[in-house]
């Protein structure tokens, strides 16, 4: 079952902008993180972020993390048409158990 | 280049065949998953092997045979598939099963006939 719900679920932007999205959860987690999928390949992993961090940098990504709200976001700053994919969140409960993917959020960067 | 590898990329089969879907990765990591994505939709997980042993199936059913046959290796055998199972197979592998970061493989891009 799905643990994350991502908004919005599509994105189109222009090369330059910032992209932000965000992911809802249900139950306590470990730990979050985020990965990329472009177009038929595999999933690529960007970003882990523990249950007590409350934000984290990689390069032009920075990722939020508000237990409180169980929500976490993804910013990705001064996108490029190379960060064209589907960006997925997924939690790991922390009562362990299976790492669970949210719906995802299609982002499109246009030249 | 991805650091999991899998073959074949893509494989058409009819619902009578048997198969065989193949993942390698050589970054040491004990814990090897197969994942079924749908296009649009974010992987499913099947299984998982844990230092070679499965740990989890999620209820597949049983005309899909997961296989570690050493800790660098997992396979999928496919029999007698339906129609419904065309789908993206991915492979994945970290370090353990402790929720670490997943290295995933390019898919095996499944059609049946």
């Amino acid at each position: 079952s799905q643990q994350g719900e991502e908004d919005p679920q599509a994105l189109s932007i222009q090369e330059g902008e910032n992209a932000t999205m965000n992911c809802s959860y249900k139950t306590s987690i470990n730990n979050l993180q985020w990965y990329r999928q472009n177009s038929g390949r595999g999933l690529v992993h960007l970003i882990l972020i523990r249950s007590n961090e409350r934000e984290k940098h990689s390069g032009r990504l920075r990722v939020t993390l508000d237990t409180s709200k169980k929500s976490s976001s993804l910013l990705i700053t001064a996108s490029r048409a190379a960060d064209t994919a589907s960006y997925f969140c997924a939690t790991l409960p922390d009562s362990w158990g299976k790492l669970q993917f949210g719906a995802g959020t299609q982002v499109v960067v246009t030249p | 280049d991805t650091e999991v590898t899998q073959t074949p990329k893509h494989l058409v089969m009819g619902m009578t065949n048997k198969k065989s879907l193949k993942c390698e990765q050589h970054m040491g990591h004990r814990a090897m998953y197969w994942y079924k994505q749908k296009a649009k939709k974010p992987p499913e997980l099947m299984f998982v092997y844990s230092y070679e042993k499965l740990s989890i199936n999620e209820s597949v059913p049983s005309r899909f045979s997961p296989e570690c046959p050493n800790s660098s290796l997992l396979n999928l055998h496919l029999h007698a598939l339906q129609p419904e199972d065309s789908a993206l197979y991915l492979c994945a592998s970290s370090q353990e099963d402790r929720g670490q970061p997943q290295h995933f493989g390019d898919g095996t891009r499944l059609s049946i006939l």
